[in-house]
């Protein structure tokens, strides 16, 4: 059982280019999430999904883009880098958003994405 | 993290107990999450308090105040794989992480 898994899981951008964050769930969760962790600060939301063909923002959502196909499948994108988007990228998904046991977040390994 | 307090770094014993302090913004609230994250990976669940108490797993309890908008995660007979950050993280679909402290262990 491979739990959430991200691709890829390091990756360096010149400013400008553009590329797509892969995060895959195996548990037939309802919900998936997308986070960015910088140093001195909490995990910020970015993007997150109730369910699939849904997305909604988060905290940080600009520069950002997101799709939901498919229930297992949730990707991120960014359409144009940029230095500020340097950061570790977080993939979570959870059973649902209603509470208890059921919230639990199961976290990606991560993605480190340096853009220069 | 959003209106979440919690001590920067804290160092420990092996063998010790050491108490997680964690304040937050109590207008909202609806639930409290402890996750710990060690250097370079992702966090992971410990516990949940949704009402007041103490929630004892093992050698983690995690104890939530609601009314004073307090929680303290205790670990005991630590190790050094402790050594990690450990998170403290309000509500329910959208989660509020604070910045985490990092649990330093020594032998």
């Amino acid at each position: 059982n491979a739990g959430v898994t991200q691709t890829p899981k390091f990756r360096v951008l010149k400013t400008g280019q553009s590329m797509t964050l892969l995060c895959a769930q195996d548990m037939n969760h309802e919900y998936m999430y997308w986070y960015r962790q910088d140093p001195g600060m909490g995990l910020r939301l970015i993007h997150y999904s109730v369910g699939e063909g849904t997305t909604a923002k988060g905290e940080v959502p600009d520069g950002y883009n997101v799709s939901r196909l498919k229930k297992q499948n949730f990707l991120l994108g960014l359409e144009s880098a940029a230095p500020s988007q340097t950061s570790v990228y977080f993939c979570a998904s959870s059973y649902s958003g209603q509470g208890g046991a059921k919230n639990i977040q199961y976290f990606g390994a991560g993605t480190r994405l340096s853009v220069l | 993290g959003q209106n979440i307090d919690q001590p920067t770094e804290m160092t420990a014993t092996e063998g010790a107990i050491v108490q997680i302090n964690c304040t937050y913004q109590t207008s909202g609230f609806n639930g409290l999450f402890w996750y710990q994250q060690h250097a370079g990976e992702a966090p992971t669940f410990l516990s949940y308090n949704v009402l007041d108490g103490l929630e004892e797993k093992g050698r983690f309890s995690s104890f939530l105040s609601r009314s004073k908008g307090y929680s303290y995660l205790l670990l005991k007979e630590l190790q050094m794989k402790d050594s990690a950050s450990y998170l403290c993280v309000r509500g329910f679909q959208k989660l509020v992480f604070g910045t985490g402290t990092r649990l330093l262990v020594s032998p």
